[in-house]
């Protein structure tokens, strides 16, 4: 079934220890996003892809990075996690041009950093 | 600064029609969205508006008026499952999403 693919669903992580979520779609789309959910608030984008080889820095990029080696993938990194990057983290997709520019998301990647 | 303003929470009986506004202050306007995202899950997407009216799609429409900063989404014959949270999202002139927190529909029998 085409679609992205968020892992892990959920993680219960130590302060200070890295931390990759992994993300990957079969859909060729052009453009991927990771956005963090918190209670309250609307989705915050941290760092998008407009195109492999590409990236760019979202609202709230502080502490994160991001790598765009192929159309497929689209890692998220936390070097040193902090309490504060406690959330729900989306990986989404969508085709850039030509459409409504609709999201595609993934299933979550619920963070818990102590 | 950009600002999408939508109520926190609403309730609404089974068979019934609730509409939940979205009013906006962005930096420029390439489309509104509505996206509905059920508890624990992924928000999925709803409608998509850039010209001013009504867009119709089964039970749901979405209406907008740009002059305004205002857009609306209705959902008629409600069902229990229509239970969740919708989400506003408005595409700026950098073509960068900005959502708001989203509106809880509690649905009652």
């Amino acid at each position: 079934i085409a679609g992205i693919t968020q892992a892990p669903t959920s993680q219960i992580l130590a302060a200070g220890r890295r931390m990759t979520l992994r993300c990957t779609q079969d859909m060729r789309h052009n453009a991927m996003y990771w956005y963090r959910q918190d209670l309250g608030l609307g989705l915050r984008l941290i760092h998008y892809s407009n195109t492999a080889g590409t990236t760019g820095k979202g609202e709230v990029p502080d502490g994160y990075s991001v790598s765009r080696a192929n159309t497929d993938d689209f890692p998220l990194t936390l070097a040193s996690a902090v309490p504060s990057q406690t959330s729900v983290y989306f990986c989404a997709s969508s085709i850039l041009a030509g459409d409504t520019g609709e999201l595609f998301f993934g299933e979550g990647s619920r963070l818990t950093v102590l | 600064g950009q600002n999408i303003d939508q109520p926190t929470e609403m309730t609404a009986t089974e068979g019934a029609i609730v509409q939940i506004n979205c009013t906006y202050q962005t930096s420029g306007f390439n489309g509104l969205f509505w996206y509905q995202q059920h508890a624990g899950e992924a928000p999925t997407f709803l409608s998509y508006n850039v010209l001013d009216g009504l867009e119709e799609k089964g039970r749901f429409s979405s209406f907008l008026s740009r002059s305004k900063g205002y857009s609306y989404l209705l959902l008629k014959e409600l069902q229990m499952k229509d239970s969740a949270s919708y989400l506003c999202a408005v595409r700026d002139s950098n073509y960068q999403l900005i959502w708001g927190a989203g509106t809880k529909l509690i649905i009652k029998p």
